[in-house]
């Protein structure tokens, strides 16, 4: 089965610019998350939907960062204005609740941000 | 609440066994591994439930003890495939709460040498 899509793959902004990302989680995945890697460090839950809805945003900078997830398939997390502190990569990740146990999660390669 | 994990950083030789633990201040439903690759997106390894236990993988088995909140990954007999870096994920609802997420801890480096 085909993975979890992810573009740019890189990206270079200056402070205060704006950026997009975009996901395409794998076909059937009702759970999409998005996860903000530093270097070094283990990914950080910014955002989970179940379908077209937010399940989780409580480590969401609200003030800066949006997401969406338009028809409960594709996604977008835009970055408005960009701080220096946001250089991470930015995984996208999916898994398909079955109601009966915890899924698993499929990542994908993740958009590598780079703010100067 | 992020779990911790320990070691921060692990370095063996072809052939010798290592083992990574992950604990956590809150009661577990479940703990995931994965294991990520230098520029690569992480992996699943194995899911263990509250309750159970699953071996996901050859050579690499897990544990999950609920009285501590802990879990160990443990790697025998490591090959050079095996570098990289190991995270644990921990569940504090259960699966058919709405509430439902994943944490991820903060790794644990490893790096087999011939």
């Amino acid at each position: 089965e085909a993975g979890v899509a992810q573009s740019p793959r890189y990206k270079i902004i200056e402070k205060r610019q704006s950026v997009a990302f975009w996901c395409n989680p794998i076909s059937g995945h009702a759970t999409l998350y998005w996860y903000q890697q530093i270097l070094g460090q283990g990914p950080k839950l910014l955002i989970q939907f179940q379908n077209n809805g937010v399940v989780d945003d409580s480590q969401l900078p609200k003030d800066r960062f949006s997401a969406e997830r338009l028809k409960g398939v594709d996604s977008t997390l835009k970055i408005q204005p960009a701080k220096l502190e946001d250089s991470a990569v930015y995984l996208c990740a999916s898994s398909r609740p079955t109601g009966t146990a915890p899924e698993k999660l499929f990542f994908g390669s993740g958009t590598q941000l780079s703010v100067l | 609440q992020q779990p911790v994990q320990s070691p921060q950083a692990v370095i063996l030789r072809e052939g010798e066994d290592a083992v990574i633990n992950c604990s956590s201040s809150k009661a577990l439903y479940s703990v995931h591994w994965y294991r990520q690759k230098h520029g690569e997106a992480p992996v699943f390894l194995m899911i263990l439930l509250k309750g159970g236990e699953q071996k996901g993988h050859d050579k690499i088995s897990a544990s999950f003890n609920e009285k501590k909140q802990q879990s160990s990954l443990y790697l025998t007999a490591s090959q050079l495939s095996y570098s990289g870096t190991y995270f644990c994920g921990t569940e504090t609802t259960g699966w058919m709460d709405s509430s439902y997420k994943l944490i991820f801890g903060s790794g644990t480096r490893l790096l087999v040498r011939p």
